[in-house]
């Protein structure tokens, strides 16, 4: 199975803060990498397909980048409705595995 | 809009069996599969399967193969995901999802959970 590693596990920023989170794939995925947002409680969202690719009515201070094993999601300017945990994807084969997770606090 | 209704909060006892159900609407039932996903109180998401809502074909993790089955009604458009000898580490919400399909899949739009507790 292929281990997608996130990067960092959490981190505190604050509102208008760019962030960037990181995900590294153990073997090449092309751009198989979906980004998605989850709050408590609630199910993922998903915000980035295809590495770079927004999803219809996301914002566009999200943003993807990457291709093989190295993959970024970056906010630029945080909002207060951005506080969640962020997950990486791969689809390149199945199973298909998530990152550990990002939490991003303020 | 589209829409998966997923049912409700289930308590079984280990070694019991549990059947959750998504019913979708706003969409072609039979034009995107359904995927499962669950998480762990606390923990990350993890992909449980795959079923082909037009031939039925199935996938599954490969830790779960033989405890898990998944079905498909396309007559009233609802999945079903069954998972037998539970045990407690199966403790978890589960999510049903819409896979877009294609080479590049992803899921874009999700039941809004179902909270299974195994428990003596």
């Amino acid at each position: 199975d292929i281990q997608m590693t996130q990067s960092p596990s959490s981190l505190s920023a604050s509102v208008g803060d760019r962030v960037t989170i990181t995900c590294r794939a153990s073997q090449s995925i092309s751009r198989y990498l979906n980004w998605y947002q989850q709050k408590p409680g609630k199910a993922p969202k998903v915000l980035i397909y295809v590495a770079s690719s927004l999803q219809s009515e996301v914002p566009s201070r999200f943003s993807g980048s990457g291709s093989g094993t190295d993959f970024t999601l970056t906010i630029r300017g945080l909002q207060p409705e951005d506080f969640a945990t962020y997950y990486c994807q791969q689809t390149y084969s199945r199973p298909s595995t998530f990152g550990g997770g990002t939490k991003v606090e303020i | 809009q589209i829409q998966l209704v997923q049912s409700g909060p289930e308590v079984k006892k280990p070694g019991a069996s549990v059947m959750i159900s998504c019913k979708a609407s706003g969409y072609n039932f039979k034009s995107n599969a359904i995927t499962w996903v669950r998480q762990a109180p606390g923990q990350g998401l993890e992909w449980m399967g795959w079923i082909s809502t037009y031939s039925g074909n199935t996938n599954f993790l490969e830790n779960l193969q033989g405890r898990v089955t998944m079905t498909t009604d396309t007559s009233t458009n609802t999945a079903y995901m069954e998972l037998s000898n539970l045990i407690s580490d199966d403790t978890a919400v589960y999510y049903c999802a819409r896979e877009t399909g294609g080479a590049m899949t992803y899921f874009d739009s999700w039941g809004q959970g179902t909270l299974v507790t195994v428990s003596s």
